[in-house]
């Protein structure tokens, strides 16, 4: 799996678009971008993944540059429950990977009412 | 309506005791996962199964061995705590392994908060 590269925090107001963005500039064609986020004290949660196409779903849409070598979660509305860390994981689709995720520090977003 | 439960949420053990955490899923998952994070909130996957099958194996101590008895459960027991073990425990459970479009969704438990003194 792909290093990913993401700040270490970044701060928000309630109601604003928050654009959290990832570097993976050693992506690999059949890596997918995956999104989790762990709110306090809970496990981690899915947030969005995707390929190459930009992704939409009901809690996010996911940009992917054309490159693939950056991405970026867009939160449309923040609200004072987006406050987490948002992990952005480069994930081997098949070989022996086996579903594995891997972890990075990710960013820490503080959302300001 | 839990979808991924752990057993206990916290855990208060004296070194070198044996203890076990439990998960069970109702989603109808075939595979679980085992995560630990460390207090500095790495989070590191342990373990895999996949129809009760271990599949992935992270180079972690002898001393922890998963066990699955079906595949809505996938259990956790250590020897002789130290230390270091404690952190957080997240199982996680997802359907299918690979999946068409690059894996499928994890989702994971509330954690067991595990205290080694």
């Amino acid at each position: 799996d792909a290093k990913t590269t993401q700040p270490n925090s970044m701060e928000s107001n309630e109601e604003e678009p928050v654009h959290l963005p990832c570097n993976h500039s050693t992506i690999s064609g059949t890596d997918y971008i995956h999104w989790y986020r762990q709110l306090p004290s809970q496990g981690p949660e899915y947030v969005i993944h995707g390929l190459t196409s930009n992704v939409n779903n009901r809690m996010a849409s996911l940009a992917i540059a054309e490159d693939r070598k950056s991405s970026t979660l867009i939160l449309h509305r923040a609200t004072l429950r987006d406050a987490a860390v948002y992990y952005c994981i480069s994930r081997h689709a098949g070989g022996t990977s086996y579903g594995k995720l891997t972890f990075g520090q990710g960013t820490i977003l503080t959302v300001h009412p | 309506d839990t979808a991924v439960s752990q057993t206990p949420k916290y855990l208060v053990t004296q070194m070198g005791n044996d203890k076990s955490i439990k998960c069970e899923q109702n989603l109808g998952h075939d595979t679980m996962y085992w995560y630990k994070q460390d207090s500095k909130k790495f989070l590191k996957i342990m373990f895999s199964y996949n129809n009760k099958e271990l599949i992935i194996n992270e180079t972690v101590p002898n001393r922890f061995s998963p066990k699955s008895p079906d595949k809505a459960h996938l259990n956790l027991h250590i020897n002789s705590l130290e230390l270091g073990d404690s952190a957080v425990y997240f199982c996680a459970s997802s359907l299918g392994v690979r999946g068409g479009r690059g894996g499928n969704e994890q989702f994971f438990g509330p954690g067991t908060r595990l205290t080694v003194l």
